[in-house]
């Protein structure tokens, strides 16, 4: 079993639409969780970052984390054309090396 | 406006031949990290390091891999002799202990 889950979609949605990206982790010793957002031909961009459980706000993104069930999500609302990208999950226990999902690539539609 | 940088940022070389690929981390962190990402297999952790000493290169090749840190600000990824498999990109990342990193542009390597 990997250590992090991401359904790679691809995922296509209008302009506007509300875009729910997801992970599943299975070590509970995780405590950082980031998305990383790759546009093609660049290098992975760190986009929100949140310690422990709970929702985190930044404009048009939440992260949510939820630690008793070892999931975590990306809200987009009111998506864009620019938001069309790869996006990464990743996390990490503190000291330890991260652990990345495979991504999940997200079209949105003008 | 702190980056990461790496050079070279585009590589075409032949097979057998040595590959050196090049990082400077953002100014104060302690950690650096090598992954390699392919469509196939996504991003894979090939080494890292703290303080400049290796924690762990596992996901590396042994025999024709190695990275090395000879100063705080500058981590190398060389691979010789080179082979078609190992084109792909190359990022490097760095951050402060392990709680966050930041990526490089990365190196795209291409092997005939």
């Amino acid at each position: 079993q990997k250590e992090v889950e991401q359904d790679p979609g691809p995922l296509s949605v209008p302009e506007g639409a509300i875009v729910s990206l997801n992970c599943t982790y299975s070590n509970s010793a995780f405590q950082y969780f980031m998305w990383y957002r790759q546009y093609s031909r660049k290098g992975p961009e760190l986009l929100m970052y949140t310690y422990s459980s709970g929702n985190k706000e930044d404009g048009r993104f939440t992260a949510q984390v939820d630690k008793s069930s070892k999931y975590i999500s990306l809200f987009i609302r009111d998506s864009q054309p620019s938001d069309s990208a790869t996006y990464l999950c990743a996390m990490s226990a503190l000291g330890n090396q991260f652990y990345f999902g495979t991504g999940t690539s997200l079209t949105v539609i003008p | 406006d702190a980056r990461v940088t790496q050079t070279p940022r585009h590589k075409v070389t032949e097979m057998g031949q040595e590959v050196t690929m090049r990082c400077q981390p953002i100014l104060g962190h302690n950690t650096v990290f090598w992954y390699r990402q392919t469509m196939m297999q996504g991003l894979e952790l090939l080494a890292y390091f703290r303080n400049r000493a290796p924690l762990d290169d596992s996901g590396m090749p042994k025999d024709r891999f190695s990275a090395e840190m000879p100063d705080a600000t500058l981590a190398t990824l060389k691979i010789q002799p080179s082979e078609p498999r190992d084109s792909a990109v190359y990022f490097c990342a760095s951050g402060f202990l392990t709680d966050t990193q930041y990526f490089g542009p990365g190196t795209r390597l291409t092997v005939l």
